[in-house]
């Protein structure tokens, strides 16, 4: 059974801070990795991919990939309110198919 | 900029009715998409739809379920005599086409079963 998981949170942190969202997978094949962030009773809308060991950053937002340790983290820097939302760790695994494993998601809340 | 787009957004049926969920994917997308979300759970992969059959399916995605591309736009989900349990937000999918691209998930279909 391929697992992806997250805390559920809520992670809180104030207007301004890092917040440090985590994500392991149970799929050592896996070659894909995505963050998506969900705002309650909405879709999930995609914040960045990441397929390469390392750091990606874009603007506010930095993904880190290790996949010896099957580990992919979304750091958020300067979070605002509007950051408050539901982040979804997926991943695929390109040889098995193309359908994407999310985890339950880490519920992010700054307080301004 | 393109958008995966989905109707009705909401949906009322009464268990044993039949219902179809339809979606219009990104133009030129080639991967189609179904997941659905269970109140307070996780996103779930229902099925997958590449040049006009089904590439992958989950546990989940049974005989009670079947897809189909009518014409050259829709992408549409039917689910036979539902049950109380399929009672979820049922999102559409599309991804260009190469493997391991993102996917761009249409705003949801809230169906509830009374």
């Amino acid at each position: 059974q391929k697992e992806v998981e997250q805390n559920s949170g809520p992670l809180s942190v104030p207007e301004g801070a890092i917040a440090s969202l985590n994500c392991t997978y149970s799929d050592r094949g896996s070659q894909s990795f995505f963050w998506y962030r969900q705002y309650s009773g909405k879709s999930p809308e995609l914040i960045m991919s990441i397929y390469s060991n390392g750091d990606k950053e874009d603007g506010r937002f930095t993904a880190q990939l290790n996949k010896a340790s099957q580990y992919v983290s979304l750091l958020i820097r300067d979070s605002q309110p509007s950051d408050s939302a539901t982040y979804l760790c997926a991943v695929n695994n390109n040889q098995a198919g193309t359908a994407l494993i999310f985890g339950k998601g880490t519920t992010l809340s700054v307080s301004s | 900029e393109p958008e995966v787009t989905q109707t009705p957004s909401h949906q009322v049926t009464q268990m044993g009715q039949e219902v179809i969920l339809r979606c219009v994917p990104i133009s030129n997308h080639l991967y189609f998409y179904w997941y659905r979300q269970i109140l307070g759970q996780k996103v779930e992969f229902l099925v997958s739809f590449y040049n006009n059959e089904i590439s992958e399916k989950s546990e989940i995605f049974d005989d009670q379920f079947s897809v189909e591309r009518p014409d050259g736009s829709n992408f549409t989900l039917k689910i036979r005599s539902t049950k109380l349990e399929d009672s979820a937000m049922y999102f559409c999918a599309s991804n260009p086409g190469q493997t391991g691209e993102t996917q761009y998930f249409g705003p949801g279909t809230r169906l509830l079963v009374l």
